[in-house]
């Protein structure tokens, strides 16, 4: 059974700030590492998605990475603004967990003016 | 717009009072599912399905029911809605669940 786990839970950065946010899995036959954003009391807004074959994916400051032989994603974030202030959840699907999508708790970052 | 839309958007009901939240995608996509998420417990997901006519219980489908009899819609039934299903749902669609999922805006529900 498919386990994600995110830390931390919570992070506070001046804005200018680079950072990185930690998401780990539990079952390497994971299919695909996907990262999401959630504002208060809103929708998922999807980030980037990275397939079991690839190392990274990158999207404007965003860059994703995946290793699957230590069952690690992160997602940096470049020179950091207050309005990436927001809930971030990060969501693997692998064989072992019947397709579903198995969500961390997600890391609330918020970026200081 | 490719979309996944949901409604309603909020809804308080009372116990017991059947219910029906509503998912259509226009993507043409085969796979959607159900999320609930609560604070301190994440999303957890709800039922799933593959195709038409095909569905599947996911991790806490209790009091839930569901149906697929179109492509693009993928209702959520609670017959007899409890106070512990109060949660925010999400729908979610994806050509096939190794790619890319889209979720819609959310649910708030409040069963009193």
């Amino acid at each position: 059974k498919q386990e994600v786990t995110q830390i931390p839970a919570a992070l506070s950065v001046p804005e200018g700030e680079n950072l990185v946010l930690n998401c780990s899995f539990t079952d390497s036959a994971i299919y695909n590492l996907q990262w999401f954003r959630q504002d208060p009391g809103k929708g998922l807004t999807s980030l980037l998605l990275i397939q079991s074959s690839q190392r990274e994916q990158t999207s404007g400051r965003l860059n994703a990475s995946l290793d699957k032989s230590s069952g690690r994603s992160t997602l940096y974030i470049a020179a950091s603004q207050p309005g990436d202030s927001a809930t971030y959840l990060c969501a693997g699907t692998s064989r072992g967990s019947n397709y579903k999508l198995t969500f961390g708790k997600g890391t609330l970052l918020t970026v200081n003016p | 717009e490719a979309q996944v839309t949901q409604n309603p958007r909020y809804l308080i009901t009372v116990t017991g009072k059947k219910l029906t939240v509503t998912c259509s995608q226009n993507m043409n996509h085969e796979y959607m599912s159900w999320y609930r998420q609560d604070p301190g417990l994440g999303l957890r997901q709800i039922y799933y399905s593959m195709n038409v006519e095909v569905t599947d219980k996911g991790d806490v489908p209790e009091g839930y029911k569901v149906s697929r009899k179109e492509k693009r819609n993928f209702p959520l039934i609670l017959e007899s809605p409890s106070p512990n299903q109060t949660s925010l749902y999400f729908c979610a669609s994806s050509p096939h669940p190794i790619y890319e999922q889209y979720f819609g805006p959310g649910t708030r529900l409040t069963v009193t």
